[in-house]
């Protein structure tokens, strides 16, 4: 079964500084998708950013950015210069395929103004 | 703009009543469609997956005959609490997917049980 770990249950950044949130993943897959979702108090899920773990290249969004290490399996999310409304809960995603998507236990980020 | 449509958004309803919860994607066909819960402060936990005309496919634990799904197109997936109680009562998302494209979630449900 795929298991998706965050293991930082809440962050804090200073506004305009980069805060790197982890997760890492267990999977016996080669091709699969990786996710990263943000949940505002509105409750919406925004996709940030998603990278396709055939591609070598780390995929990037503006001032979102992975670290995508496939043989460790792990998959950090790099906020640069935050913003106040980068506030959010912060979900990692799996997926293979057409399959359901497998979210971590999420992380909550703060920023300071 | 919104390409999978919930609703409603936030529903109130007494215990023992039946609440239908719709799941509509917009601007394309969706496949699968997949049911979340979320209790406050946790994760999103699938519930069951959908494709169009078969029978939903349940995880483990979730009741098939409390919170029954229908997939009758490809762009309408509903589920429906039956006969809810307060433990019940939690925030739903549905999510929509099709090849090709991002995985698109609609804006959730909150449900209360009273």
């Amino acid at each position: 079964a795929q298991t998706v770990t965050q293991s930082q249950p809440e962050m804090s950044v200073q506004e305009a500084e980069t805060v790197t949130l982890s997760c890492t993943y267990d999977t016996s897959e080669s091709d699969y998708y990786l996710f990263w979702y943000k949940q505002p108090p509105s409750r919406q899920m925004i996709l940030v950013i998603r990278q396709e773990a055939y591609k070598q290249q780390n995929a990037t969004e503006n001032r979102f950015s992975v670290n995508f290490q496939k043989a460790a399996k792990s998959f950090s999310l790099k906020i640069s210069d935050s913003q106040l409304g980068d506030a959010a809960m912060y979900f990692c995603a799996y997926r293979r395929g057409n399959n359901d998507m497998r979210f971590g236990a999420g992380t909550r980020l703060t920023v300071k103004p | 703009g919104a390409v999978v449509s919930q609703h409603p958004s936030w529903v109130i309803c007494k215990s023992g009543t039946s609440v239908k919860i719709e799941c509509r994607s917009l601007d394309f066909q969706a496949t699968t469609m997949f049911w979340y819960r979320q209790f406050p402060k946790q994760s999103l936990m699938l519930m069951a997956t959908s494709n169009e005309g078969s029978k939903a496919t349940y995880e483990q634990g979730v009741e098939k005959d409390k919170f029954l799904i229908n997939h009758a197109s490809l762009t309408l997936s509903t589920l429906t609490v039956t006969s809810a109680h307060p433990e019940d009562s939690s925030f739903y998302i549905c999510s929509a997917y099709t090849p090709d494209q991002p995985q698109h979630f609609g804006d959730g449900t909150r449900l209360s049980i009273l």
